[in-house]
Order: C-alpha cells, then sequence, then structure tokens
C-alpha cells in the first residue's frame, strides 16, 4: 500500500533563511506527487505537483521542489522564507485504480518562522 | 479564480445526532472526494463520486456514511448517527475530467459531544 513520511513534525527557521522539508514516499508505480499548505482556518492550496518530465518543479510562492526516484523522495525547499509562510505543509501522492483516483498524506510538518 | 466552497464553517452535534455536511465544488469538475483530518493526524481519504456514484471507499467510510449530488452544485456528506470519534475536519476536494489535480474546500470541523 502507498504511504507518505513526513519525518520532521515541526521545523523553525529565521525569516530569510532558506528551508528544506522533507517527504519520502512509498509506491510501487510512478507516483504523481504534491505539496499543499494549510494556514491557519484555511483550507490545503496546492504549492506544487509532479507527473513526469522535469524532476525539479516550480511552484506558487516561491517554492520548488525535486523528484527522486532513487530515494523515493520529493523534498519542498525555498531559498528564503518570509513570515507569511508559516503554516503547515502536506506531501501527498496520488494513486489511482481504474477510475479511482485518490490522494494519500503524510501526517504534515508545521512551519515555525521567526523575525 | 473558482474554488470551492463548504458550509458550515464549524458544527457542533450530540453523539447521535445526523449531519449534513455541504460542498460546493468547482462548476466544470465531475470528480467529488471527502477527506477527513482528526487533530493531530492525518488527512484520510473517505470517498471518492462520479457519475452520481461512488468510485471508492475507505474503510473508513462504512454504513453511517453516505454522499449525495442532490443537484447540479452541491455535494454532501451525511453522518447517520454521529460518534464521539467522528470529530474531525472534513474537506472536500474536486477536480475536472484530467484529474490531475484536486482542489480543497476550507473544511468543515466537527465536534461530536
Amino acid at each position: 500500500a502507498q504511504s507518505v513520511t513526513q519525518p520532521d513534525i515541526h521545523i523553525t527557521v529565521s525569516e530569510g533563511a532558506s528551508l528544506e522539508l522533507r517527504c519520502n514516499y512509498s509506491y510501487g508505480a510512478t507516483p504523481y506527487l504534491f505539496w499543499y499548505v494549510q494556514s491557519p482556518g484555511q483550507g490545503l492550496q496546492l504549492l506544487l505537483k509532479y507527473f513526469s518530465g522535469d524532476t525539479l518543479v516550480q511552484g506558487i510562492k516561491g517554492f520548488e521542489a525535486e523528484f527522486k526516484r532513487s530515494q523515493s523522495s520529493f523534498n519542498l525547499r525555498k531559498p528564503s522564507v518570509h513570515w507569511s509562510d508559516a503554516a503547515e505543509y502536506f506531501c501527498a501522492v496520488a494513486t489511482s485504480g481504474g477510475s479511482n483516483y485518490k490522494l494519500t498524506f503524510g501526517k504534515g510538518t508545521l512551519l515555525t518562522v521567526n523575525p | 479564480e473558482p474554488e470551492v466552497t463548504q458550509t458550515p464553517s464549524h458544527q457542533v452535534t450530540q453523539m447521535g445526532q445526523e449531519v449534513i455536511l455541504r460542498c460546493v465544488p468547482i462548476s466544470n469538475h465531475l470528480y467529488f472526494y471527502w477527506y477527513r483530518q482528526i487533530l493531530g493526524q492525518k488527512v484520510e481519504f473517505l470517498v471518492s463520486f462520479y457519475n452520481n456514484e461512488i468510485s471508492e471507499k475507505s474503510e473508513i467510510f462504512d454504513d453511517q456514511f453516505s454522499v449525495e449530488r442532490p443537484d447540479g452544485s452541491n455535494f454532501t456528506l451525511k453522518i447517520r448517527s454521529t460518534k464521539l470519534e467522528d470529530s474531525a475536519m472534513y474537506f472536500c476536494a474536486s477536480s475536472d475530467v484530467v484529474r490531475e489535480t484536486q482542489y480543497f474546500g476550507p473544511g468543515t470541523r466537527l465536534l461530536v459531544l
């Protein structure tokens, strides 16, 4: 069965510092991979996605992620964090069977940004 | 930009009561989903819905749950007899015919007392 692991429950960085959030997945076929962000009281907003092609994908708000098949990873990065990036970040893998299509999420990483 | 909306944002109910959570998916989307997130736990898939029938459901989605698309715009999740463990944030999502991306609503926080 597919699974997603986000090893870091909580990360604190200073504003302006770089950020990397880790995500590892387990899925037999080629995965569709996503990062979503959830701000307090908000829904899940899509940051970026990977389906195929270039393994480095760009998303909104200056985020990028790199798919590494050999490491089963899809880590999220940002070169310079802003205070408004404080939120919870979820990595997810899409799995499909026939007409079905569902997301399996990691537990999330809570990001705190210090001024 | 079109978005998924959900009502109510919060609901408090007594154990054993029925609740209906409502969602309005993005208008040209054809695939609809419910997920839930118990406090401190992962977002979990509940059910997917297409062409007026359930495509897939998880083990969580037992007989006390049902989904319906009563008209051309709403998508509802009904919990017939709520239990304490149903307390969670419930997210609705929709995707278009390509199904590449699921767009999520803001969620309904359900508290069962």
